[in-house]
């Protein structure tokens, strides 16, 4: 069956930057977008960006353009998220979501979440 | 790219119906059908409901139904059940996002 299982919990320091890793399983891992969606605690979803595992392209929102990276390594399947310069309103619990695009874009397996504190 | 505008809280009696709004703009909402709809219980991941505005992924209950009209997409609950008790997400595709996600809507199985 479709998994999505993302790293553990990250505790990190102001400044830092912290990589969020998400492994696929029971699919064709380069058929499908993988989106990346934060929530801050208490708060509503945010959608970061998402990577196009078969060429490696990415798209990201506008707020999070130059201090996000999406890769991936299609040889075990495995998509990446890094946030650099965190800062305390960075805390959150970052989602994987996996979107078969084209004519019928959704998102409709979604990782587990890892949690990220920000704190010094 | 603003989040779209859902109501802060719905309410409804089991058995009774219930819609959820998410109104945006003709650059998202009123331009495209890539409306879905996403729902999360307290500490799990969100869960995929609706789709392309009014499909259901096999496995979710024929008691949602998704609708669009203009700038504003529907999500309808009919014969409400304690486990909807949830939080509700829209998401649409947008033409400078490319994507956005509704404000939430908190329900409540009165």
């Amino acid at each position: 069956q479709v998994q999505l299982v993302q790293s553990g919990a990250e505790v990190k320091e102001p400044g830092a930057s912290v990589k969020v890793s998400c492994t696929a399983t029971g699919y064709t891992f380069s058929d499908y977008y993988i989106h990346w969606v934060r929530q801050a605690p208490g708060q509503g979803l945010e959608w970061m960006g998402w990577i196009r595992p078969n060429s490696g392209d990415t798209k990201f929102a506008q707020k999070f353009q130059g201090w996000v990276t999406m890769t991936r390594d299609t040889s075990i399947g495995t998509a990446y998220m890094e946030l650099s310069r965190l800062r305390s309103d960075d805390m959150a619990v970052y989602y994987c979501a996996r979107d078969p695009g084209g004519s019928s874009p959704k998102f409709d397996f979604w990782g587990q979440g890892t949690l990220v504190t920000v704190s010094s | 790219q603003s989040a779209l505008t859902q109501p802060a809280s719905v309410s409804g009696s089991p058995g009774q119906s219930i819609t959820i709004s998410c109104t945006g703009t003709s650059s998202d909402v009123g331009g495209y059908n890539y409306v879905s709809w996403y729902q999360q219980h307290p500490g799990k991941a969100p869960k995929l409901m609706i789709y392309v505005v009014s499909n259901r992924p096999s496995g979710v209950s024929n008691r949602f139904s998704g609708s669009k009209s203009g700038n504003t997409a529907s999500l309808t609950i009919s014969g409400l059940q304690a486990e909807d008790e949830a939080d509700y997400y829209c998401s649409s595709y947008t033409s400078s996002g490319p994507y956005v996600f509704g404000t939430g809507t908190k329900v409540t199985v009165l």
